[in-house]
Formats: C-alpha cells, structure tokens, sequence
C-alpha cells in the first residue's frame, strides 16, 4: 500500500521566492499533520486538520506560512515570501480516527538561499 | 502535556536487547506513552504505545512501571538497522490529537 506521499522531495529556492509543499495522506485517514524539523527545535508541529478542516493552526510561525486541504486526498504547505530561516526538513503525517499512530512521509528538505 | 525526560546518547550490541529509559514523571492518569523512532533521513515511525498494561508488538515490548512515572522500550533483538533516534511521547488519549516530540535518544547499534 502506499504511504503518505510528499513532494517535491528537494527544493532550492531564492529568499522571497514563493514555495509550495504538498501531501497525499494515506486513503481513508481522516487526520493531516504538517510537521518542521530543524537541527536547532527539532521536530514541531505547524498545523493539523480533521476532516479536511484546520483544527490547530497555532505551530504555524507567521502569516507567511498558510495550509490547505482542499479534499481528502490532498494538502499544500505555502510559504510565501521565503526567507533563509525558513530552511527545514517538513514532513507531513496522517492517522485514522485522531490515534496516536501517525504514519509520515519521507519529508520535503526546504533550502532557502 | 507531561514532559519525558531521556537519555541523550546510548550505545548497544548487535543481537543483544537494547533497553531503552524514558522519565515521565507528572504523567496524569489518561495520559498514554507512545513511542516512536526516526532513522536518518527518514519521517518517524511509530513503535508501540501504552497506558497503564506492558505492550508487545512485532518491532518491541514496552514496560510501564506501576506508578506509571517511568517506561522502557526493549528492542529484543538489535540490529544495525535499529539505530536510530527514539523518542518517548506522552498524549493525552481523548482529545488531544497532537504529539509533541522532545529530542529523544539517539541509540546506535554497534556490530
């Protein structure tokens, strides 16, 4: 079966430049986790969704940073502008029925210059 | 949330059991421990959870102490692909859907 499926798996960009993440959760799990991990704060928490709808935005660093989950099958993390800080390993995760089994992705490594 | 406190570092034989300690100390009752690993460059893996009862499963055993203030995750048979960072997680089992990962302990596996 397959996994949670992430893309792009690498991406360079410019400071200022807009980047766009994405996610495929595994079919039929009804919770979608955005997660940052960085060598200095570890592995965080941005946001997570229930049923498509945001529930707990509050991990979510600033205004530059939005996500959506338009359908079950899909979700965007949007950074825009981009700013080196911003440089990070983000992983998206999904689980059935809110358990503590969360199954991730290989991860998106973010490389802002 | 309750805090976990563990070990930074820990080194274990190849074919041996790897034991590994976590502290959660103000644990409140519906409080579950979860356990998870992160091989390099990978996502984290969930391993195994509890409440209150040990738990075994086909990657490990986890063994909660009375008190419930403390737990060990025993890998029974290490292998070189074992290494990994492992982190203890503390959730709280009715509505919180979160789980908030600390730094774990990074357990290498020597042949």
């Amino acid at each position: 079966d397959a996994g949670v499926i992430q893309s792009p798996r690498h991406e360079v960009t410019e400071m200022g430049q807009e980047v766009t993440l994405r996610c495929k959760p595994i079919s039929g799990h009804d919770y979608l986790f955005w997660y940052r991990q960085t060598m200095m704060r570890g592995l965080e928490l941005l946001i997570y969704f229930n049923n498509n709808v945001p529930i707990d935005d509050s991990g979510m660093p600033e205004d530059r940073f939005s996500a959506k989950m338009p359908n079950a099958s899909f979700s965007t993390l949007k950074i825009q502008p981009s700013e080196p800080r911003d440089s990070a390993v983000y992983f998206c995760a999904s689980s059935f029925q809110g358990t503590g089994e969360l199954f991730f992705g290989e991860g998106s490594r973010l490389t802002v210059l | 949330d309750a805090k976990t406190t563990q070990p930074t570092s820990m080194d274990c034989a190849e074919g041996r059991a790897a034991n590994l300690p976590c502290n959660h100390s103000t644990i409140s009752g519906n409080e579950y421990v979860y356990w998870y690993r992160q091989i390099h460059s990978q996502g984290p893996q969930y391993i195994i959870h509890g409440l209150k009862n040990n738990e075994t499963n086909e990657m490990a055993s986890l063994i909660i102490t009375e008190d419930r203030k403390s737990s060990t995750l025993i890998l029974p048979h290490a292998t070189l692909r074992d290494t990994a960072v492992y982190y203890c997680i503390v959730r709280v089992g009715d509505n919180d859907y979160k789980l908030s990962f600390g730094a774990g302990t990074t357990v290498t596996v020597r042949a």
